[in-house]
C-alpha cells in the first residue's frame, strides 16, 4: 500500500465553483500535513498546512480526519489562476521523511 | 532572497558518465533532500540529511550518493548514470527534523541520461 494516495483526477471545474480533493495516508502515527501546489515543470510550492482544527487561509480550507486517515483541500471561487497540480504530504515513521502523493491535477475553465 | 539554489538547471549525459548535483539553501534550515520526480508518479526521497554532518537514505537510493558538506550545501552524486535515472530532480530544505516544518525546494534540475 502506498504511503499517500490521491485521486489523479483530472478536474475540470469552471470559474467560480467550489472543488475538494481528498488525499488518504498510511501510517497512523504521522503528525505533519501538507498542501503543495505544482505548475507544470515548476517546483512544488507549499500551499498550506493541514492542522488538526482544520485551518482556512482565504478561499482554500484544509481539513484532517484522523479517525479516517485522510485530508482534504477545498478551493472556493476557483480562479483561472488556480489551475495546477496540487500534492498531498505527510511525514512518515521517523518524522524526517516526507512523502509525496502523485497529485490531483485541477483545471480552471473560463 | 535566494532559498534554495540547484545547479544546474539542465544537463545530458551519456550512460555511464558521472556528474554531481549542486544544491545549496540561504536559509539556515538544518534539514536537506534530494527528491527524483517521475511522470505519473509523486516525489520520491533519494537521500536526506537532518543535520550537518549526518545523511540518511531516502525511498529510491540505489545509483546515487550524497555529501552533506556543510549546513548551506548538500550535494547528490551519480557516479555511473544510466538510462532509468532520467528524471527531474529536486532539492528541498526545512527549518527542523522530526517533520512540522514544510520544505522549501530548489527550481530543479532536469537531468536526461542517453
Amino acid at each position: 500500500r502506498k504511503e499517500v494516495e490521491q485521486d489523479p483526477g483530472p478536474f475540470n471545474v469552471p470559474e467560480g465553483a467550489t472543488v475538494a480533493f481528498n488525499c488518504t495516508y498510511s501510517n497512523s502515527a504521522s503528525q505533519s500535513f501538507f498542501w503543495y501546489r505544482q505548475d507544470c515543470r515548476k517546483e512544488p510550492k507549499l500551499l498550506m498546512s493541514v492542522y488538526s482544527s482544520g485551518n482556512e487561509d482565504g478561499r482554500f480550507t484544509a481539513q484532517l480526519n484522523r479517525a479516517s486517515q485522510y485530508i482534504s483541500l477545498l478551493i472556493r471561487d476557483s480562479k483561472l489562476s488556480d489551475s495546477a497540480t496540487y500534492l498531498c504530504v505527510v511525514n512518515g515513521l521517523t518524522g524526517n521523511q516526507f512523502y509525496f502523493g502523485t497529485g490531483t491535477s485541477l483545471t480552471v475553465i473560463p | 532572497n535566494a532559498g534554495v539554489t540547484q545547479t544546474p538547471k539542465f544537463q545530458v549525459l551519456k550512460t555511464g558518465q558521472s556528474m554531481t548535483l549542486q544544491c545549496a539553501q540561504d536559509m539556515n534550515h538544518n534539514s536537506m533532500y534530494w527528491y527524483r520526480q517521475d511522470p505519473g508518479m509523486g516525489l520520491r526521497l533519494i537521500y536526506y540529511s537532518a543535520s550537518e554532518g549526518t545523511t540518511d537514505k531516502g525511498e529510491v537510493p540505489n545509483g546515487y550518493n550524497v555529501s552533506r558538506l556543510n549546513k548551506r550545501e548538500f550535494s547528490l552524486r551519480l557516479e555511473s548514470a544510466a538510462p532509468s535515472q532520467t528524471s527531474v530532480y529536486f532539492c528541498a530544505s526545512s527549518g527542523r527534523t522530526g517533520g512540522h516544518q514544510p520544505q522549501h525546494f530548489g527550481d530543479g534540475t532536469r537531468l536526461s541520461i542517453l
